[in-house]
């Protein structure tokens, strides 16, 4: 199975602050990843397909990068909803791993 | 705007069955894959499954520790997918999500599956 490792596992930033998230794949993915949101409590909503496809509704400060096994979730001025946790998920072979997660508080 | 929603869950004994449903809409649910993901409480996300379409003859894959228990169904007249969950264990425990990858992708709201006796 691919291993997903995301980087940090939790992070503490203020509103305005700039955020990269990294995920990384034991082998090469492609671009075949993707993100998802998390608020407490709350169902998982998706972010963003295939590198850096963003879903319908998802503010423009967020955007992903990377290919192979390195990639990038980077939101470009926080706001106070985008305190959650992200994950990454692999689509390139089954079983369709995800990373551990990547916490992002306020400061 | 694809929506999914999730029912079926509740408590059940371990080695007892369960099945969940996926009801779609906003797509074209014949032509999309379906995934179920779940999640136990406090922790990560858990990819359990997929179901391919008629076209790509409607292949499926489960995660190894479900493998032999759980099986994935669709009926594309009813835009609607199901999860069948036999011989289920406590570590079964989770909430279930349906999932659509894609430019149009989604998840649904969950549903609560505990395995308890």
């Amino acid at each position: 199975d691919i291993q997903m490792t995301q980087s940090p596992s939790s992070l503490s930033a203020s509103v305005g602050d700039r955020v990269t998230i990294t995920c990384r794949a034991s082998q090469s993915i492609s671009t075949y990843l993707n993100w998802y949101q998390q608020r407490p409590g709350k169902a998982p909503r998706f972010l963003i397909y295939a590198v850096s496809g963003l879903q319908s509704g998802v503010p423009s400060r967020f955007s992903g990068s990377g290919s192979g096994t390195d990639f990038t979730l980077t939101i470009s001025s926080l706001q106070p909803e985008d305190f959650a946790t992200y994950y990454c998920q692999q689509s390139y072979n089954t079983p369709y791993t995800f990373g551990q997660g990547t916490k992002l508080e306020i400061k | 705007e694809v929506q999914l929603v999730e029912s079926g869950g509740g408590l059940v004994q371990p080695g007892g069955s369960l099945k969940l449903s996926c009801a779609a809409s906003g797509l074209t649910f014949s032509g999309s894959a379906i995934h179920w993901v779940r999640q136990a409480s406090g922790k990560g996300l858990e990819w359990v499954g997929r179901m391919r379409s008629k076209a790509n003859n409607y292949a499926t894959a489960y995660v190894a520790s479900v493998k032999g228990r759980f099986t994935i169904s669709r009926d594309d007249s009813k835009n609607t997918a199901f999860l069948q969950m036999n011989s289920l264990k406590t570590e079964d425990t989770a909430v279930y999500y349906c999932t659509i990858l894609g430019n149009d992708g989604a998840l649904g709201q969950g549903t609560l599956v505990t395995v308890s006796s």
